[in-house]
């Protein structure tokens, strides 16, 4: 069965600090890996997607992630946060077998920042 | 707007009530799932239909019933639910059928409170 693990829980930084969130999965087939994030009262929505190709995803706002096969990790990364990034972020596996997909989350990342 | 909506966004129900949430996707995706959130836990999967057949159920207690009369619609009947089971349901859909690369769209989910 395929799992997540989100090390840091709750991350406080202040505005233009670099933001590094970790994310490994246990898994050991191929894989689909997203982060989504959760801005307080909105839906989750999508901030990028890896499932082939160039390791380094870039995503929305700034936000990049970089899948490493052999760490099984894919650490979402942004040189400079600014408030408006203050939310929940959601690493998520999806083994890819085709047809029906079985997603697995994280428990998500609480991030404040302090303008 | 992601294309899914969820009604009610708030529900406050007693242990002996029976009441419905309901999901709609203006996405034309073939698959639609139920999720349930709660403080200091992984995202956990409730429920899968991929079109229109219930696909995963990952052992959720029968006083949660749910329901897929079409593609873009889907319900969760609840019934003799535990104060427990307080939380934010989420409703997402997505396209299968394409190496399980599509990423889920959420709905903005509906609180829900059982005293």
């Amino acid at each position: 069965a395929q799992s997540v693990s989100q090390h840091n829980h709750h991350v406080i930084l202040s505005e233009a600090a670099s933001l590094e969130l970790g994310c490994n999965y246990s898994y050991g087939g191929t894989v689909n890996l997203f982060w989504y994030v959760q801005y307080p009262g909105q839906h989750l929505q999508l901030l990028l997607k890896y499932f082939s190709g160039d390791p380094l995803v870039k995503g929305i706002k700034g936000f990049e992630a970089e899948f490493i096969k052999s760490k099984f990790s894919f650490n979402l990364r942004k040189p400079s946060v600014q408030w408006s990034d203050t939310a929940e972020y959601f690493c998520a596996v999806n083994a890819a077998s085709g047809g029906y997909q079985k997603v697995t989350f994280g428990i998500g990342t609480k991030l404040q920042v302090i303008p | 707007e992601t294309g899914v909506t969820q009604t009610p966004r708030h529900l406050v129900m007693g242990m002996t009530n029976k009441k419905s949430l309901k999901c709609e996707q203006h996405l034309g995706h073939n698959a639609m799932y139920w999720y349930k959130q709660s403080a200091k836990k992984p995202l956990e999967l409730m429920f899968v239909y991929s079109l229109e057949e219930r696909v995963e159920n990952n052992s959720v207690p029968s006083r949660f019933s749910p329901e897929c009369p079409n593609s873009s619609h889907l319900f969760l009947h609840l019934h003799t639910l535990q104060p427990e089971d307080s939380a934010l349901y989420l409703c997402a859909s997505s396209q299968l059928g394409r190496g399980g690369q599509d990423e889920q769209f959420f709905g903005p989910g509906t609180r829900l409170t059982v005293l």
